[in-house]
């Protein structure tokens, strides 16, 4: 069944105005990471977070692995027209090994 | 360096026919996911190998998927036969071992559309 929960489930937003989304889950997580897909495009990795507190910034994006383990949490500062997408937060189970459990993503418009 | 490949980007068939879908891996990559998205959901694991292993098919909806590695390169999957629920796009991924495993990189799917 469904082990993460991803919102918001879309944002409409304008181009300069801050982002966030965030995933959440009743089970602990090992690894967290956030991935950004296009139309046409495969996932692409965006932010990788391995400790609980762990604060990871990739430009103006800022993903945090959150202390109790079982959330993450994904902001965008500024946003400009490309950060147009679907963004997924993405997870390791303490019980899995190489397997990723998501979430069901977060579409992001901006209206320039 | 070249990125994950995946042939084809689209395949449309009737359903009961067969469908193969094929992942080339980022060169060096040891392990090798197929996950799946059915429209409006979330991304779901199916396998992953580790050379020509698999190390977890825990995701294979059943046994009319059937996933080879040979010689631990390329991967197929096949689908036989095909189902109107097998409809969606299927993505592979490939990452390196240790504490690199979870940095998976994707391909750009194959869009699957079963009539």
């Amino acid at each position: 069944g469904q082990q993460l929960n991803q919102s918001p489930q879309s944002m409409f937003i304008q181009e300069g105005e801050d982002v966030s989304m965030n995933c959440t889950s009743s089970s602990i997580f090992n690894t967290w990471l956030w991935y950004k897909q296009e139309p046409g495009e495969g996932p692409v990795l965006l932010i990788a977070l391995y400790k609980a507190g762990e604060l990871t910034s990739n430009g103006r994006l800022t993903a945090q692995f959150g202390i109790t383990r079982k959330d993450s949490f994904l902001n965008i500062s500024a946003s400009i027209p490309s950060d147009v997408g679907i963004y997924f937060c993405a997870g390791q189970l303490v019980t899995s090994y190489g397997k990723l459990t998501f979430g069901q993503g977060t579409i992001l418009t901006v209206h320039p | 360096e070249a990125g994950v490949t995946q042939f084809p980007s689209h395949s449309v068939i009737e359903k009961g026919q067969t469908v193969t879908l094929r992942c080339d891996p980022i060169s060096g990559h040891d392990n090798l996911y197929w996950y799946r998205r059915v429209m409006g959901k979330e991304i779901k694991f199916l396998l992953h190998f580790v050379k020509e292993s698999k190390q977890d098919e825990s995701g294979m909806p059943n046994n009319r998927f059937l996933a080879e590695r040979t010689g631990g390169t390329y991967s197929t999957l096949k689908v036989q036969p095909a189902e109107l629920e097998d409809s969606g796009v299927y993505f592979c991924a490939s990452s390196q071992d240790g504490e690199d495993l979870y940095e998976q990189y994707f391909g750009p799917g194959t869009r699957l559309t079963v009539t």
